[in-house]
């Protein structure tokens, strides 16, 4: 069975660097069948979409935070990563990572870990 | 930018058949697939829809997805409405860049 494991601090300051790790076990994270997402949704509101990278190289980032963000994979510890800079209080979210048999498609979502942005 | 349209909230009586829309903007709905995500309160999105009209294992067949070209909308619909329908529904498609899109979301309160 899948299983997708979001971790990271909780807490980061404005300003700061957020970074979060997700864990895949129970899957074959290494091939090349798979895009691999985060996404994240602020309280109460919807979902957003951050990007997504092939085990190939090839990534996606959503225009709006492109800036900002970096994904990576460290495919020895079956986990990839995001490293997002210069946060604000609007970055405060649940932040989930998934797995995506097709670029347009977020089969498999992590439970999600909530990040607060504060001084 | 392509951008996906849902209502706020619908409801509907258990037993009842309900049907959320999800309406297309810049640009054509029909060009890429539309997925559905339900989310019950505190937990993560899971698929109930995907590639406009396939059920994923286990999603009971009483979740059907369509897409109205003329309308450029897609819906979800839900027959034999149940108490553990109550959730958060999002319709999700890409742009013609690979960026993911999402609608606003659905609430679904069941009567």
């Amino acid at each position: 069975q899948l299983q997708l494991q979001e971790s990271g601090p909780g807490l980061v300051k404005p300003s700061e660097t957020l970074s979060l790790t997700c864990t895949v076990s129970g899957g074959s994270f290494s091939s090349n069948t798979y895009y691999w997402g985060w996404l994240r949704q602020p309280p109460g509101k919807g979902l957003e979409w951050i990007g997504s990278f092939y085990y190939s190289g090839s990534t996606h980032y959503n225009p709006s935070l492109k800036s900002r963000i970096t994904l990576s994979v460290d495919t020895s510890k079956n986990q990839f990563s995001l490293k997002m800079r210069s946060v604000t209080v609007a970055d405060t979210a649940v932040y989930y990572c998934a797995r995506q048999p097709r670029t347009y498609w977020f089969e498999t979502w992590g439970q999600g870990t909530l990040v607060t942005v504060s001084s | 930018n392509f951008m996906l349209t849902q209502p706020h909230s619908v409801s509907e009586s258990p037993g009842k058949t309900l049907t959320i829309s999800c309406t297309g903007s810049g640009g054509s709905i029909a060009s890429n697939y539309v997925q559905w995500y339900q989310q019950r309160p505190g937990s993560a999105p899971t698929t109930v829809i995907y590639e406009d009209s396939q059920r994923p294992s286990g999603v009971p067949d009483r979740f059907t997805g369509s897409i109205d070209s003329s309308f450029n909308s897609a819906s979800l619909t839900i027959s034999g409405l149940k108490p553990e329908d109550e959730a958060d529904y999002y319709c999700q498609s890409y742009d013609g860049t690979n960026q993911g899109v999402f609608g606003g979301g659905t609430k679904v309160t069941v009567l």
